[in-house]
């Protein structure tokens, strides 16, 4: 079984759409987030959730909105898409709290979205 | 959380030792040593972390220096499936559950 999924791999899709990534994680974490990484590879926090309570919010426009309906999941909808907004897109989750110092991040395969 | 520096990127032959520098001159006493690798197409993946002493798992060695200022990350025998970039990250030891914050890297090719 796959420790944390996203769907879908890839997206395609015109500027100005809405649209949405999934995120599950089956490894009972307290904690997940989503994280870009734009063309140049640099790999950035959007979002923090810890049971399902936000507790990181990154600078990032009004049109991304994360959403938690529980702890396994942390959906990340996008409204208005924009050409800059082509990146891939990582969920991660991690034991948060609990994990104390040795708090170990686990990564999804990612999502590639394009916008045309 | 601190910063580190790492080089851009290295060159290792296959089944030979690799030794990844990381500096974190600016490192806190309860800042913790942690190393991910991002393999081509995919998320990144933990390798190992750290506090004060030297760090063995399956996957890599972690050398600390006495000072703290610095660390190397050593793949013992690397494999062509160990071409990846490889981050080096401080985590405050009181920062649970909060994000880490990802340089550029080092890109380790490994030639066959």
């Amino acid at each position: 079984d796959t420790a944390v999924s996203q769907t879908p791999k890839y997206l395609v899709t015109q500027m100005g759409n809405d649209k949405s990534i999934k995120c599950e994680q089956n490894l009972g974490h307290d904690t997940m987030y989503w994280y870009k990484q734009d063309s140049k590879k640099f790999l950035k926090i959007m979002f923090s959730y810890n049971n399902k309570e936000l507790i990181i919010n990154e600078t990032v426009p009004n049109r991304f909105s994360p959403k938690s309906p529980d702890k396994a999941h942390l959906n990340l909808h996008i409204n208005s898409l924009e050409l800059g907004d082509s990146a891939v897109y990582f969920c991660a989750s991690s034991r948060g709290t609990s994990g104390g110092n040795t708090d170990t991040q686990y990564f999804g395969p990612g999502t590639r979205l394009t916008v045309l | 959380d601190a910063k580190t520096t790492q080089p851009n990127s290295m060159e290792s032959n296959e089944e030979e030792p690799v030794h990844l520098p990381c500096n974190h001159s600016t490192i806190s006493g309860t800042d913790y040593i942690h190393w991910y690798r991002q393999l081509p197409s995919q998320g990144p993946e933990y390798v190992i972390h750290g506090l004060t002493s030297n760090v063995n798992n399956r996957m890599a060695s972690l050398a600390i220096a006495e000072d703290r200022k610095s660390s190397t990350l050593i793949l013992h025998r690397a494999t062509l499936r160990d071409a990846a970039v490889y981050y080096c990250i401080l985590r405050d030891a009181g920062n649970y559950g909060q994000n880490f914050v990802f340089g550029p890297g080092t890109r380790l090719s490994v030639l066959p």
